[in-house]
Parts: C-alpha cells; structure tokens; sequence
C-alpha cells in the first residue's frame, strides 16, 4: 500500500519556466511533509518542508503547496535552472514516529537549457 | 569526513551468502537511521537508532536483515543468507536528534547474483 504517491515518474521543463511537482498521499495522520533532491550517485539532500497546519512555505525558489482536504501537494520550483535537473522525493511523516519518513517513487526532473 | 559514510559503495555477492554494510554518521548525531531503495522507487524505512538502541525496526522485512550500533556512533547493517530481492542502494542517514533533519549517506549499492 503506497501512502505516498508521485505519479509523474519524470517532468520536462525549459530553463526560466516553473516546474510544478505533484505528490499525494493517503494517510490523514501524517504531519509534516518534505521534499528531498537527489543527484545520480549521491545521496538525498533535503530541500524544503512543511507543517500541516501551513499551506505554503516559500525558500528562495522553491515554495511547497499543502492541500489537506484533497490530500496534496506540489513543489514549485521558479525560475527552473539546469542545476535543478535530478530526482525529487516527496516524503511524509507522523511526528511521533521519528524518524520514519515515507518516500514517493520520486519524480526526474530536467531542465534544458 | 564532514558528511555521513558508507562503505562499501558497491557490493556484489552470491545468493545465500552473508552482507554487512558499514555507515559511519556525523559526528555527534545521535539519531541513525537506515533505508533502501530499490531500483525506481524511493527510500524505504528498515531501522531506526537512538543511540545505541534500536528504537524502531518495523521496516526490518525479515529475520535475514539486522543492525547494530554498539557504541552510538558506526552502525553495521547485517543481511544474512541474501537474496536477489535483497539487491537494492542502502541509504544511510543520521540526526543530531530525533526530530532533526536527516542526512544521507552516498549508500551501498548491493547486487546479489
């Protein structure tokens, strides 16, 4: 049973455009939610987070959208930069369980210039 | 090094014979945690470490796998008897506590032939 779910499993975009990256998730428990970047042979970088009693948190570029009702959320990315090319992980967690984070399959994104 | 450490990067081995994976946290986390992640999916939680003790090994997805963290700081990952299906990237992280941002290792990739 996969709690959370990234049915993009890649994304194009051009350089300078938004890049919009969707995820959803299926346990109403889950409290706190992040975004993880990977780059090939390396391992995940954490990127940006979010609380569930927020909506939007906004880091530089990068702004995270939460949907409770419909038990989503998207990663904005504005502008895209070549840089940004690599693997998104969207992950969940319960607070209480620390430390126990449930990934999404992960969606690749590329940037072209 | 400044960051979490994993050895080996690869590690192929035959079918039935016995695994173990080295990771090496920052210093002064307390919190370790393991993961793996096989080919197109993301990270999966396997076991969680406060310290010296394992608080939370419900990811453990058999009597095969175990883990240990003698002196709260190295953790070894043991796989007895492997099987293909082992065949994954194990991803290390640690915390400086338990509601602390992971950093992940480079992880261990593992082919069992």
């Amino acid at each position: 049973d996969q709690q959370v779910k990234q049915n993009s499993p890649s994304l194009s975009v051009q350089e300078g455009r938004i890049s919009i990256l969707n995820c959803d998730y299926t346990n109403s428990m889950f409290d706190y939610f992040l975004w993880y970047k990977k780059y090939p042979a390396e391992g995940p970088t954490f990127l940006i987070s979010i609380s569930s009693i927020k909506d939007k948190n906004e880091d530089g570029r990068f702004t995270v959208f939460l949907n409770k009702s419909a038990k989503h959320l998207s990663l904005h990315i504005v502008p895209s930069q070549p840089g940004d090319s690599a693997v998104y992980f969207c992950a969940a967690i319960i607070s209480s369980n620390t430390g126990k984070l449930i990934f999404g399959q992960g969606t690749t994104l590329q940037v072209k210039p | 090094g400044a960051g979490v450490s994993q050895t080996p990067s690869n590690k192929v081995t035959e079918k039935g014979k016995y695994v173990e994976l080295r990771c090496d946290p920052i210093s002064g986390h307390t919190a370790l945690y393991w993961y793996r992640q096989s080919l197109g999916q993301g990270p999966e939680f396997l076991i969680y470490f406060q310290g010296t003790g394992a608080a939370d090994d419900s990811g453990l997805p058999n009597d095969r796998f175990f883990a240990v963290r003698p002196e709260g700081s190295v953790s070894t990952l043991k796989i007895q008897r492997t099987e293909r299906g082992d065949s994954a990237v194990y991803l290390c992280a640690s915390s400086v506590s338990s509601h602390g941002e992971l950093f992940f290792g480079e992880g261990s990739r593992l082919t069992v032939l």
